[in-house]
């Protein structure tokens, strides 16, 4: 059974920096790209970021390029998120998800498998 | 970027109608097109990809269709678990972007 795991999120100052994590387990995750996708609080579903399955790609959100990176650990089945100088409009719930396969150097499947989000809160 | 407009944002409706919901592209984007279902509190999940494949598991009552710039899924016969949100997304080119969403509520 496909799960991911969300983990890091929090109540930060604006202008400061939280490390999300998501656990993958019940598939080879080094096999698929995986992304951020957040929704801030009662709004809908926004792209954030994804990276391929090696690490070696990742892409980014214009709203959040330069202030957060997309990284991956394959031995530890494990997607990161870093996010810097966070802004009161990055508060939402982040989820991570699978996509459905590999990235291109254009786009990403869709995700087919979501964690169940962690809540960050931008606030001071 | 690619803009997304889905319509209507809001569908009243009661258990066993027909429901349509629109996405409409900026750009045409092949079928590069799929369409979630979130509930309250949770995750979202892939009802369709491809604008008219069918995930594995979601029932049959549930229909895509269009290529280019409109989109449409279909609920044949709304059931009680259905009242959702809906949320297309495109997946043609980066940055991935979904339309604002559908609420379908009870009538």
């Amino acid at each position: 059974e496909v799960q991911l795991l969300e983990s890091g999120g929090g109540l930060v100052q604006p202008g400061g920096s939280l490390r999300l994590s998501c656990a993958a387990s019940g598939f080879t995750f080094s096999s698929y790209a995986m992304s951020w996708v957040r929704q801030a609080p009662g709004k809908g579903l926004e792209w954030v970021s994804a990276i391929s399955g090696s690490g070696g790609s990742t892409y980014y959100a214009d709203s959040v390029k330069g202030r957060f990176t997309i990284s991956r650990d394959n031995s530890k089945n494990t997607l990161y998120l870093q996010m810097n100088s966070l802004r009161a409009e990055d508060t939402a719930v982040y989820y991570c998800a699978r996509t459905g396969g590999y990235c291109s150097s254009t786009s990403c499947p869709p995700s087919d498998y979501w964690g169940q989000g962690t809540l960050v809160t931008v606030s001071s | 970027a690619i803009w997304m407009t889905q319509s209507p944002s809001l569908l009243s409706a009661s258990t066993g109608d027909r429901v349509t919901i629109s996405c409409r592209m900026s750009q045409g984007i092949s079928s590069y097109l799929a369409w979630y279902q979130q509930k309250p509190g949770k995750a979202p999940e892939l009802l369709i990809y491809a604008a008219s494949t069918l995930q594995s598991g979601v029932p049959s009552r549930f229909s895509g269709s269009g290529s280019g710039t409109d989109f449409t899924l279909t609920i044949s016969c709304l059931q009680s678990e259905d009242f959702a949100t809906y949320y297309c997304q495109q997946y043609y080119r980066f940055p991935l972007t979904f339309g604002g969403g559908t609420k379908v509520e009870i009538k």
